[in-house]
């Protein structure tokens, strides 16, 4: 298993861009990175999944560079609704897939 | 599509007894979870099955059991509760959406055990 490190917590304003860099220094040839998002009282949803360079769908960008050691996730202009814990995986062909800590987003109006 | 189902959503037990968490996925994906999630913390792997028939052990499946006779249920067995296992549990299910390995979990059972 990959391991990965999160900062802890993250605090933001409405409307502005938030960025949360994931470690994962020992990531494999075919491991996958892949982000989501847990409300309180609820399951994770899943953010984006990207290999390598940059993957953007309509809620967020995954920024992952050569080296694959670390990746970003942004998001662009958030709401108080974007409060949330978000959670970096790296997985592979083994499909055991590990939640670390996560990443407390805390969006302040 | 229904997804992910999990019974029941709330559960008390006294220490020492046993019960079943239910989990069915009705989106015919081979790949399924089942995590713990304790207050404040992440998400910790229990079981995990790559498909009818098969399973193996995540990081922490002492005092559990699992078993995959069908594509769409993943039942959790707790033999003896203990108030270690008092979590909130999901279940999830992976299938390939656009090239895309994607998780898709249930509501949760929260379990408290006194």
């Amino acid at each position: 298993l990959a391991k990965t490190t999160q900062p802890i917590s993250m605090d933001s304003y409405e409307g502005q861009e938030v960025n949360i860099t994931c470690s994962h220094n020992n990531i494999a040839t075919n491991d996958y990175i892949t982000w989501y998002q847990q409300f309180p009282s609820q399951g994770p949803r899943f953010i984006i999944q990207g290999y390598k360079t940059k993957v953007t769908n309509e809620v967020a960008s995954l920024f992952i560079p050569a080296d694959r050691k670390s990746s970003t996730l942004s998001l662009p202009r958030v709401s108080l609704s974007d409060t949330a814990v978000y959670y970096c995986l790296v997985g592979g062909d083994d499909y055991k897939l590990s939640f670390g800590a996560g990443t407390t987003v805390t969006v302040r109006a | 599509n229904a997804g992910v189902t999990q019974t029941p959503k709330f559960r008390i037990l006294k220490i020492g007894q046993s019960m079943t968490l239910q989990c069915t996925q009705d989106m015919n994906h081979n790949y399924m979870y089942w995590y713990r999630q304790d207050p404040g913390m992440g998400l910790k792997l229990i079981y995990y099955s790559v498909g009818a028939g098969i399973t193996d052990k995540g990081e922490v499946p002492n005092g559990y059991n699992v078993s995959r006779s069908t594509t769409e249920d993943f039942p959790l067995r707790l033999e003896l509760a203990a108030p270690s296992q008092t979590s909130v549990y999901f279940c999830a299910s992976m299938g390939v959406e656009g090239g895309k390995n994607i998780q898709y979990f249930g509501a949760g059972t929260r379990l408290s055990v006194l």
